[in-house]
C-alpha cells in the first residue's frame, strides 16, 4: 500500500519532554514537509526538505527540529522549547518539479499535559 | 512574500445552491495554485490545480492574475461537499503555502 504513514495517530507527553513524530513515505518523493494545523490558522509550515541530508526552516520552526537521513523518512522532534506544542501535525511529500502536488499523511495529534 | 488568504471561515449553503469559496494570493512571480479538501476523518487531498484546468466533482477554479484570485466554484452544491477547503500556492523554494481554510457546510 503506497503512501505516507504518520505514527502514532495520538500522542500524549508531559510538559518539558521532547517527543518525536514519525513520517515515512514509499512514493519515492524527493521533497517532504511538516505542517502544523490549528483551528482558524490553516496549515503552517514548520520545516521542509527538498533532498536527503538537507532541510530548511519554515514559518514556525522555533522549538522544532528535523532530520532527513533517508529519502523515505522525515521525523519531527517537538522540543521542550516549543511554547505551545499541543496541535495536529501533518506530514506531506511531493515530487520536485513543476505542477506536482503534495500528498499528505493522516496526521498525528499531539497533546502535552 | 507568499501569502494565501481565504476570507470566509465558514460558508453555509443549501443543497442545490451555487457555491463560491474565495481565495486570494500574493506572489510576485507566476504561482502554481491548488485547492485541497479535507473531508471528515479523512486525510487532506488534492481537489484540483489551476494548471490542469479540469473540473473535479463539479468544482472548477479559474486563476485570475489581475485580481490575484483563484476562487473555487460549483453550480449546484451537494451534501457530500461539506468539508474543509484549503487554497494553496507553490512558489519560492517549492514549498506549499496554505490559506487558513474555509469550512463548507451544505444544508439539506
Amino acid at each position: 500500500d503506497g503512501g505516507i504513514t504518520q505514527s502514532p495517530k495520538y500522542l500524549f507527553r508531559k510538559e518539558g519532554q521532547n517527543v518525536t513524530l514519525s513520517c515515512e513515505q514509499n512514493l519515492n518523493h524527493d521533497a517532504m514537509y511538516w505542517y502544523r494545523q490549528d483551528p482558524g490558522q490553516g496549515l503552517r509550515l514548520i520545516y521542509y526538505s527538498q533532498i536527503v541530508n538537507d532541510f530548511q526552516k519554515g514559518d514556525i520552526a522555533e522549538g522544532y527540529s528535523v532530520s532527513r537521513e533517508k529519502k523515505e523518512s522525515f521525523p519531527l522532534t517537538v522540543t521542550s522549547a516549543q511554547k505551545n506544542p499541543t496541535a495536529f501535525y501533518l506530514c506531506a511529500s511531493s515530487p520536485t518539479g513543476e505542477s506536482t502536488e503534495a500528498f499528505f499523511g493522516q496526521g498525528t495529534r499531539l497533546t502535552v499535559v | 512574500a507568499q501569502r494565501v488568504t481565504q476570507p470566509e471561515k465558514l460558508l453555509s449553503v443549501f443543497k442545490g445552491a451555487p457555491v463560491e469559496l474565495k481565495c486570494n494570493y500574493s506572489y510576485s512571480g507566476s504561482p502554481e495554485l491548488f485547492w485541497y479538501v479535507q473531508y471528515s476523518r479523512q486525510r487532506l487531498q488534492l481537489l484540483l490545480r489551476h494548471i490542469s484546468r479540469e473540473s473535479i466533482k463539479g468544482f472548477t477554479a479559474d486563476l485570475n492574475k489581475g485580481e490575484t484570485s483563484f476562487h473555487l466554484k460549483k453550480p449546484f452544491a451537494q451534501e457530500e461537499d461539506s468539508a474543509m477547503y484549503y487554497c494553496a500556492l507553490r512558489g519560492y523554494g517549492q514549498n506549499f503555502v496554505f490559506g487558513p481554510g474555509t469550512r463548507l457546510s451544505v444544508l439539506p
